[in-house]
């Protein structure tokens, strides 16, 4: 069984439409991460959370927000999609505080 | 903050030919480096990482990579590409500033030919 898995896999929605994306993990770490992957752009963080009580922004985060439900499941919303929010997206988690991190196998996203 | 460069957008390369995928970061000290692979449709695949130490690293899958701090870079190598290394290639750098967090290069999408 994968390690960390997102549901779901692929999503078509229209402008405007509120959306969740799922993550969850059994790899009993504490910090999880979620990221957006255009082309030509590599990998951008948009929110991150270090622990159930602890949620930050990262560099893209508006349009967006996040709920960390519990250590293993953290779970990104997109409160009314536009088309630019077409993207790939992956989860990511973390233990120890060296950056190592195991990704999800992503959720790819369409807004038309 | 740090920064990372992928100068190659696109690489092809012959079966059996040596891949040499560049990295060159920003930082005022050593960072934490990475390279992951991401095969079409899937997701992000750790490679290697340095941390400290032997500035020559190998990983999984045949491949390694050099920390040459003078010029900031950590160059991805393998002597021989097979077909099944056609992906996109990330590099990424953590730093303690930065509780680690990781900042990614634009990727290098490799392309492996006959």
């Amino acid at each position: 069984d994968a390690d960390v898995t997102q549901t779901p896999r692929n999503r078509i929605t229209k402008t405007g439409k509120r959306i969740m994306l799922e993550c969850s993990q059994t790899k009993g770490h504490d910090r999880m991460y979620w990221y957006r992957q255009d082309p030509g752009l590599g990998l951008r963080l948009i929110y991150y959370s270090f622990d159930v009580k602890d949620i930050n922004k990262g560099e893209i985060s508006d349009g967006y927000s996040v709920s960390r439900q519990a250590q293993a499941k953290f779970s990104l919303s997109l409160e009314s999609a536009i088309p630019n929010q077409t993207a790939l997206y992956f989860c990511a988690t973390s233990d120890f505080n060296n950056g190592l991190q195991f990704f999800g196998p992503g959720t790819r996203l369409t807004v038309l | 903050a740090q920064s990372v460069t992928q100068p190659d957008i696109h690489i092809t390369v012959s079966e059996g030919a040596s891949l040499e995928l560049r990295c060159n970061y920003s930082y005022g000290a050593t960072p934490y480096l990475f390279w992951y692979v991401q095969s079409p449709g899937q997701g992000l695949q750790l490679l290697l990482k340095y941390f400290s130490g032997d500035t020559l690293v190998q990983g999984i899958k045949g491949f390694e990579a050099e920390f040459k701090r003078s010029q900031s870079s950590f160059n991805l190598r393998k002597p021989s590409v097979h077909w099944s290394d056609a992906a996109e290639y990330f590099c990424a750098v953590g730093v303690p500033s930065n509780d680690y967090k990781l900042s990614f290069g634009a990727g290098t999408t490799v392309t492996v030919r006959a």
